[in-house]
């Protein structure tokens, strides 16, 4: 398995509050993606870089924004969290379109 | 990208083969398919894909039909650890877009 980890691993916090999740890769892989899964929902694709200071949407970008200063970290951060914004957040990383995503482990946040 | 349709649950006895199937009848050429799969709260896991030939690895089978229309995931001799949620994904781009997949449950 690649070298990924998402720190905090749990998160509990209030509405209001700003929330900032991080991806740590070891591989040097040149993409990194952040995900969000809901019940009854696969991952969505919040945004994404393809390079350092590199990033674009994905399909649910509203309300988070993304930083990326070095190769291996990437940031997510939601200004201001919101009810919604409960969910489980997946890091992955690749280094081509056509070679295999690797996932983190992943981050359970709840906004109460 | 192309939308997948997969049946939302099967059911597999352990040490039969799995096969798991997927429709994907608007891929275009450049488009491989690929499968992930999710056991329960851990990240997804690549299993394998191709583009039109069928491939194969230590963990499964993929058979793509001629006319890349649909494919078939395999698993040879699924075991208690293969229950999980099987996504089928067509990609072009550096973009995973995952449907709500297929919930394999291997019965002992």
């Amino acid at each position: 398995d690649a070298g990924i980890t998402q720190s905090p691993r749990h998160k509990v916090t209030e509405t209001g509050t700003p929330v900032t999740l991080r991806c740590h890769q070891t591989e040097n892989h040149r993409y990194m993606y952040w995900y969000r899964q809901d019940p009854g929902h696969g991952l969505r694709l919040i945004h994404y870089s393809y390079g350092v200071k590199d990033t674009d949407k994905g399909e649910v970008s509203d309300g988070y924004s993304v930083s990326r200063s070095k190769t291996e970290d990437f940031l997510l951060t939601l200004e201001s969290a919101t009810s919604s914004q409960t969910s489980v957040y997946f890091c992955a990383t690749d280094d081509s379109s056509y070679n295999e995503q690797f996932f983190g482990p992943g981050t359970r946040l709840t906004v109460l | 990208d192309a939308k997948t349709t997969q049946p939302t649950s099967m059911d597999c006895a352990e040490g039969r083969a799995a096969n798991l199937p997927c429709n994907h009848s608007t891929i275009s050429g450049n488009e491989y398919v690929y499968w992930y799969r999710q056991i329960h709260s851990q990240g997804p896991q690549y299993i394998i894909h191709g583009l039109k030939n069928n491939e194969t690895n230590e963990m499964a089978s993929l058979i793509i039909t001629e006319d890349r229309k649909s494919s078939t995931l395999i698993l040879p001799h699924a075991t208690l650890r293969d229950t999980a949620v099987y996504y089928c994904i067509v990609r072009h781009t550096n973009k995973l877009i995952f449907g709500t997949g297929t919930l394999l449950a291997v019965q002992p």
